[in-house]
């Protein structure tokens, strides 16, 4: 079975700091890896995902997350925070099959300090 | 692009009422997801489906039902609401594609039982 970890279910940066979201995942088989984002009540937007291919991803809004596999890792990154940036991130995990959901992690909240 | 709509953005409802939240996508996506959002817990899955008249229970599918009779639509229903399903509800719909499976969600709804 798959499963994500994000560390820290809070995290605070000042504006123009690198933004650094950590997200380790578990899967038997290579994985799907999604980032979303999720803006104050409103629904979850996709930011980037990996499924094959080139490892460092980049997404919208200057995102970019790099899949690690001997390592775990699928972290999120942002060399520099904007105050519109605040908002909860979630990593979500798939395996290769279409019709199961992905597997969601339990979130991030950033906030961004001016 | 894609669009997941929710008919309510904001819902208020007694006690014991039997509460409908709709779900549509516009997308032609085979599956359709109802999650729950709570503070803290992240997203729990509550029912998915992957084709017209078919579901799977999710996490937490007790004290929920589900209908979906054409692709497009996927109902939510609570049969008799309590306080505990005060909570944000969320749809997503995906295509039925590995690696391409990356969830669309709805803007959400809010609901308060009181």
């Amino acid at each position: 079975a798959q499963s994500v970890t994000q560390l820290g279910s809070h995290v605070s940066v000042s504006e123009g700091a690198l933004v650094l979201l950590r997200c380790n995942y578990s899967s038997s088989v290579p994985p799907y890896l999604f980032w979303y984002v999720q803006y104050p009540n409103q629904g979850l937007q996709l930011l980037l995902k990996y499924t094959t291919g080139a490892t460092l991803v980049k997404g919208i809004n200057g995102f970019e997350a790099e899949f690690k596999k001997s390592e775990t890792s699928f972290h999120l990154t942002k060399p520099s925070a904007h105050m519109s940036d605040a908002a909860e991130y979630f990593c979500a995990v798939s395996v290769n099959s279409g019709n199961t959901p992905l597997v969601f992690g339990k979130g991030t909240r950033l906030s961004v300090i001016a | 692009d894609v669009k997941v709509t929710q008919s309510s953005r904001y819902l208020v409802k007694r006690t014991g009422e039997k509460v409908f939240l709709e779900c549509v996508q516009d997308m032609d996506h085979e599956n359709m997801f109802w999650y729950r959002q709570d503070p803290g817990l992240g997203l729990r899955l509550i029912y998915f489906s992957y084709d017209v008249k078919m579901k799977e229970k999710g996490d937490i599918p007790e004290g929920y039902s589900v209908s979906r009779e054409k692709k497009e639509r996927f109902s939510l229903i609570l049969e008799s609401a309590s306080t505990n399903q005060t909570s944000m509800y969320l749809c997503a719909s995906s295509p039925q594609l590995a690696g391409r499976n990356e969830q669309y969600f709805g803007p959400g709804t809010r609901l308060t039982v009181t």
